[in-house]
């Protein structure tokens, strides 16, 4: 099975700074049809996830684009320029090319 | 608008059984693979199990954590899809969510609380 390891665990940023978080998959997410399923979700508190990335850069419709993917095989990063309290939460990478697994998340808090 | 609607979660007993539903709308749900996401209180997020499409011969998928346990199905033609979990332990005590489209759309979950 596919492990995804975030890093890191926890950011405390204040509004109008950058963040970013790398994920790392245990082996290439490119999948047979040359796709990567690397997907980036969050979830603030007390609501259901969301996905604001798919296929490492591709942003859901909505999405603000103070957010970007970056990332290949199996290194990726989600960057977040100018941080908006309404980003606050947690962020999950998800991989989608084998079966489903979610990395195990990175809290953003306000510093 | 794309809805999920989960519903039929509650408080079991170790060992009982329970089926959680997930009613879609607002896409074309026979083409649609379709997931059970779980959280339990306080953790992160788990697949659980998916389910494709009629032309994948409805091919089912399971985590280890409840393969034998757990039974994803659907029925197109309610567009409908559910979780038939049997043998139910303290740790499947979590949020449940629908969801589809690699995580594009998400329902409202429902909570299945396994306890004595």
């Amino acid at each position: 099975d596919i492990v995804m390891t975030q890093t890191p665990l926890s950011l405390s940023v204040a509004i109008g700074q950058s963040a970013s978080i790398s994920c790392k998959s245990s082996q290439s997410l490119k999948y047979s049809d040359g796709k990567t399923y690397l997907n980036w979700v969050f979830q603030s508190p007390g609501q259901s996830p969301k996905r604001l990335i798919y296929q490492v850069s591709k942003l859901d419709s909505g999405v603000p684009d103070r957010f970007s993917g970056t990332g290949s095989e199996t290194d990726f990063t989600l960057k977040i320029s100018r941080v908006e309290a309404e980003d606050l939460g947690v962020y999950y990478c998800c991989q989608g090319s084998y079966s489903w697994t979610f990395g195990g998340g990175t809290k953003l808090e306000l510093k | 608008a794309v809805q999920l609607v989960e519903s039929g979660g509650g408080l079991v007993q170790p060992k009982e059984s329970l089926k959680i539903s997930c009613a879609a709308s607002g896409f074309t749900f026979s083409n649609a693979a379709m997931y059970w996401v779980r959280q339990a209180p306080g953790k992160g997020l788990e697949w659980v199990a998916r389910i494709r499409t009629k032309p994948n011969n409805y091919a089912t998928y399971y985590a280890d954590s409840v393969k034998g346990r757990f039974t994803i199905s659907r029925d197109d033609s309610k567009s409908m899809v559910y979780l038939q979990m049997d043998n139910l332990k303290t740790e499947d005590t979590a949020m449940y969510y629908c969801t589809y489209s690699q995580g594009a759309y998400w329902g409202q979950g429902t909570l299945v609380t396994v306890s004595s």
